[in-house]
């Protein structure tokens, strides 16, 4: 089954850091660019951030720019997103999400976790 | 960065209503659109993607059109499990950004 699985949500402070990491399994992980993407409750989606198939490339909202770090270890299956001096507005559902190859949109989803910044 | 606008912003609509969802792009995205459907407390769902393809096991009655700035997404006969919140997304430029959602209701 192709999946995607997050994991490493939960309570922090502000100012503190949480890294999300994300496995997949039924695929091949390193064929496909992969994203973050994030949901504050009751609110719409935002892209946070994206990583191309082999890692040399990365792109960052300008929201969370110099603050969250995306990286992957394809032997492993695995996304993350390093996450630095968290905010009060950084609280969100967060969704690792795969970009088809051949729909160029985001064709498979993680379940989300949950990222609470507060004191 | 390319904003997406969708409208209308919410919608009340029986079963087997033919409802339709617009989105307009900041500036053109040739046909770079695509379509979600999110259910409450779940992630979202590919429906439609470069702006009129059904992606793989979604019901025909789900159809898309539009490209440059213009799109539309239609439900061709509303059933009980297309009551949602969809989103419109363009993936022609980085970053990828996605409408507000339309909430579609019971009527």
């Amino acid at each position: 089954e192709v999946q995607l699985v997050e994991s490493g949500g939960g309570l922090v402070q502000p100012g503190g850091s949480l890294r999300l990491s994300c496995a997949a399994s039924g695929f091949t992980f390193s064929n496909h660019w992969m994203f973050w993407v994030r949901q504050t409750p009751g609110k719409g989606l935002v892209w946070v951030s994206r990583i191309n198939s082999d890692g040399s490339s990365t792109g960052y909202a300008d929201s969370v720019k110099g603050r969250f770090t995306i990286s992957r270890d394809n032997a492993k299956n695995t996304l993350f997103l390093q996450m630095n001096s968290l905010r009060a507005e950084d609280t969100a559902v967060y969704y690792c999400a795969r970009l088809g190859n051949l729909e160029y949109a985001f064709d498979i989803w993680g379940q989300g976790t949950m990222v609470t910044v507060s004191s | 960065d390319i904003q997406m606008t969708q409208s209308p912003s919410s919608l009340s609509a029986s079963v087997g209503d033919r409802v339709t969802i617009t989105c307009r792009a900041s500036q053109s995205i040739s046909n770079y659109l695509n379509w979600y459907q999110q259910k409450a407390g779940k992630a979202p769902k590919l429906l439609i993607y470069a702006a009129a393809s059904l992606h793989s096991g979604v019901p025909s009655r789900f159809s898309g059109s539009g490209s440059g700035t213009d799109f539309t997404l239609t439900v061709s006969s509303l059933q009980p499990e297309d009551f949602a919140t969809y989103y419109c997304q363009q993936s022609y430029s980085t970053p990828y950004t996605f409408g507000q959602g339309t909430k579609l209701e019971i009527k």
